[in-house]
């Protein structure tokens, strides 16, 4: 059962370098989602997209852009990366939008950790 | 803007102990979830709680939902070192139906 997976596991970048994690999932889910984590900021959302065709800003979508390319594909891309886009990022899925449903349960990838120099 | 704190940041005990984690926030939540979180790992939903006052039992884990909907507990009896992660909490705001997640708890149960 390979779930969400994400790519790659680690990335090392240059200020101004441009980049794309790639995230996938194989249970059919309609919602897919981009955190981040960063030490004692719990996870806070940059972008999620609720099905097929559709994206919509989380709470710090600044510098970053998203491709729902497919049901099982939602990519995240740091077009001129910062050092204050160093963080460990989650892709996660869930089967519906997250407030539709109380129970709403989220499925999340292994994460990428960057650093941005 | 809507918080959840999880209070302790940082916790470190003995295998054998028990513990008790917090989630508070002054908003309402239609219901507030905990996942745990190993290192280099996603985190991991474990429970979802909904009715206010709901207690649910996950082997030596005890998850209570606040009789208001504001405030969570997590509760470890008996804590081995398998327990060690990080616990975070998340909340679906009844207002903005958004999902929040609080700063998370690491623990370290030492063997």
């Amino acid at each position: 059962n390979a779930g969400v997976t994400q790519t790659p596991k680690f990335q090392v970048l240059k200020t101004g370098q441009s980049m794309t994690l790639q995230c996938a999932q194989d249970m059919n889910h309609n919602s897919m989602y981009w955190y981040r984590q960063d030490p004692g900021m719990g996870l806070r959302l940059i972008y999620y997209s609720a099905s097929e065709g559709t994206t919509d800003k989380g709470e710090v979508p600044n510098g970053y852009n998203v491709s729902r390319l497919n049901k099982r594909e939602f990519s995240l891309r740091l077009e001129s990366a910062a050092p204050s886009q160093t963080s460990v990022y989650f892709c996660a899925s869930s089967e519906n939008v997250r407030g539709v449903t109380t129970n709403e349960k989220l499925f999340f990838g292994s994460g990428t950790q960057l650093s941005v120099l | 803007t809507q918080l959840l704190e999880q209070s302790p940041q940082f916790l470190s005990i003995q295998e054998g102990e028990n513990l008790t984690v917090y989630c508070n926030s002054s908003s309402v939540f239609s219901s507030l979830q905990w996942y745990r979180q190993e290192p280099g790992e996603g985190p991991v939903l474990l429970v979802t709680v909904v009715t206010g006052g709901e207690v649910k039992k996950l082997k030596r884990l005890t998850f209570q939902f606040g009789d208001a909907r504001k405030d969570s507990s997590l509760h470890i009896t008996a804590a081995q070192p398998g327990d060690t992660g990080l616990y975070l909490c998340a909340g679906i705001s009844s207002n903005t139906g958004k999902l929040i997640f609080g700063q998370g708890t690491t623990l370290q149960v030492k063997p």
